[in-house]
């Protein structure tokens, strides 16, 4: 059991609009603790894919970003893009400064 | 190159002990927060432990408190995790990751290594 939660999956066809939700509680993402995302492409570890909520690092394209509000948290991707299927994770803090992640979520690419 | 390796993984059995090794390069080590995270098969990401900079604060996820041991080595550009008393549930890729903090999250991550726990 996650502390935060994702849905289990998402799917989309080429072109489309998705998004994923984080849903966290006021003890992490409503105590203010920022939101970040991670992409793991299948076989490969996880990359960095949104930092501090809404940022990109560099080389992530502009059809990924974030979003947060209260207790939960967005990550939405448009244009989708064959090469996008993956698993998407959303990361925050608890009061304690432990990191905790979301269950993850499969993204498919109709 | 920025780089993160890990080592160290393998089989052992229930109650054993394993150590963990990940070597970075191409940063200044001894400036960056480490943490170590692991993934069961199939399974999601786990946050297992956190180091800061100079090895003065630790967390651990309370899956593992008591049993295992972060460590680092900044003059070897080196962060360990000791694992002890091990369980079969801890089967699992370890990944160790550069930890830039609240605001930025863990933006260099190795390609893990595999411990297997079992009889």
């Amino acid at each position: 059991q996650s502390v935060l939660t994702q849905p289990p999956s998402v799917s989309g066809a080429p072109g489309q609009r998705v998004t994923i939700s984080c849903t966290g509680s006021s003890s992490n993402i409503g105590a203010g603790y920022d939101v970040h995302w991670y992409q793991q492409l299948p076989g490969t570890a996880p990359k960095l894919l949104i930092y501090g909520n809404s940022n990109r690092p560099s080389g992530v394209p502009d059809r990924f970003s974030g979003s947060k509000s209260g207790t939960s948290a967005s990550l939405a991707i448009t244009g989708l893009q064959a090469e996008d299927e993956a698993d998407y994770y959303c990361q925050s803090y608890d009061s304690s400064l432990s990191r905790v992640f979301g269950g993850g979520t499969k993204l498919t690419v109709l | 190159q920025v780089q993160l390796v890990e080592s160290g993984g393998g089989l052992v059995k229930p109650g054993g002990s394993l150590r963990l090794s990940c070597a970075a390069s191409g940063f200044t080590f001894s400036d960056y927060y480490m943490s170590w995270i692991r993934q069961a098969p199939g399974k999601g990401l786990e946050w297992v432990s956190y180091i800061s900079s100079s090895g003065s604060t630790i967390y651990y996820a309370d899956s593992v408190k008591g049993r295992f041991t972060i460590s680092r080595d900044n003059a070897k550009n080196s962060l360990y995790l000791q694992m002890n008393s091990l369980r079969a549930e801890d089967t699992a890729v370890y990944y160790c990751a550069r930890d830039t903090g609240l605001q930025y999250g863990m933006d260099v991550w190795g390609q893990g290594t595999t411990v297997t726990v079992s009889s």
